[in-house]
């Protein structure tokens, strides 16, 4: 079994500021992660993912995570948020690299960006 | 390279009628999902194709829901009878491996 738990739903920062969202996973296997962004009325689409090759996962628009097994954690950060930052993020878990199988995602953190 | 594409994008039905769902994946992928989202939860499995094949359809929530994808291309997703509770964002995604690539869902209200 496998899931994810995203310990925020809102986060609200300020332009130019740092950004956290926190991921936990749990899985019995050897997962692959992914982080996943919906900005309004739109798809979902792939910030970055994990598939068991480096730690530390550059993604788009300058988002990064590092993946902790000792933490069962996968946070996503960006040093410096933007006003175009203002989405959903989702963390997602799947069945190791190389494997088309389902996705399991979180519920979901809301980012907020203020002036 | 056009993306997956959802068709309607929205659907306003009353309880105990058929909506049919429609998904487009990218050319060439053979992997196929649905996934769904009730509002305030999170997004949810609900089957995956490999080309016309059903790989996994442990997330189907019941025998009100049927999906096909005649001859490996598009798929549809019927729901009949819609009940209040199967209102809610259906999202699809295609994959050539493992990465997905989804489409910008169907908004599903049953009244």
């Amino acid at each position: 079994a496998q899931s994810v738990t995203q310990l925020d739903s809102h986060v609200s920062v300020s332009e130019g500021t740092p950004v956290l969202l926190r991921c936990n996973y749990s899985s019995s296997y050897s997962p692959s992660l992914f982080w996943y962004v919906q900005h309004p009325n739109k798809g979902l689409q792939l910030l970055l993912k994990y598939t068991s090759a480096a730690t530390l996962v550059k993604g788009i628009n300058g988002f990064e995570a590092e993946f902790k097994k000792s933490e069962t954690s996968f946070h996503l950060t960006k040093p410096s948020a933007h006003m175009s930052d203002a989405a959903e993020y989702f963390c997602v878990v799947s069945l190791g690299a190389g494997t088309a199988s389902k996705l399991t995602f979180g519920t979901g953190t809301r980012l907020q960006v203020t002036l | 390279e056009a993306g997956v594409t959802q068709f309607p994008s929205h659907s306003v039905i009353e309880k105990g009628q058929t909506v049919t769902l429609r998904c487009d994946p990218i050319s060439g992928h053979d992997n196929l999902y649905w996934y769904r989202r009730v509002m305030g939860k999170e997004i949810k499995f609900l089957l995956h194709f490999v080309k016309e094949s059903k790989q996994d359809e442990s997330g189907m929530p019941n025998n009100r829901f049927l999906a096909e994808r005649t001859g490996g291309t598009y798929s549809t997703l019927k729901v009949q009878p819609a009940e209040l509770e199967d209102s809610g964002v259906y999202f699809c995604a295609s994959s050539r491996a493992n990465e997905q690539f989804f489409g910008p869902g169907t908004r599903l209200t049953v009244l």
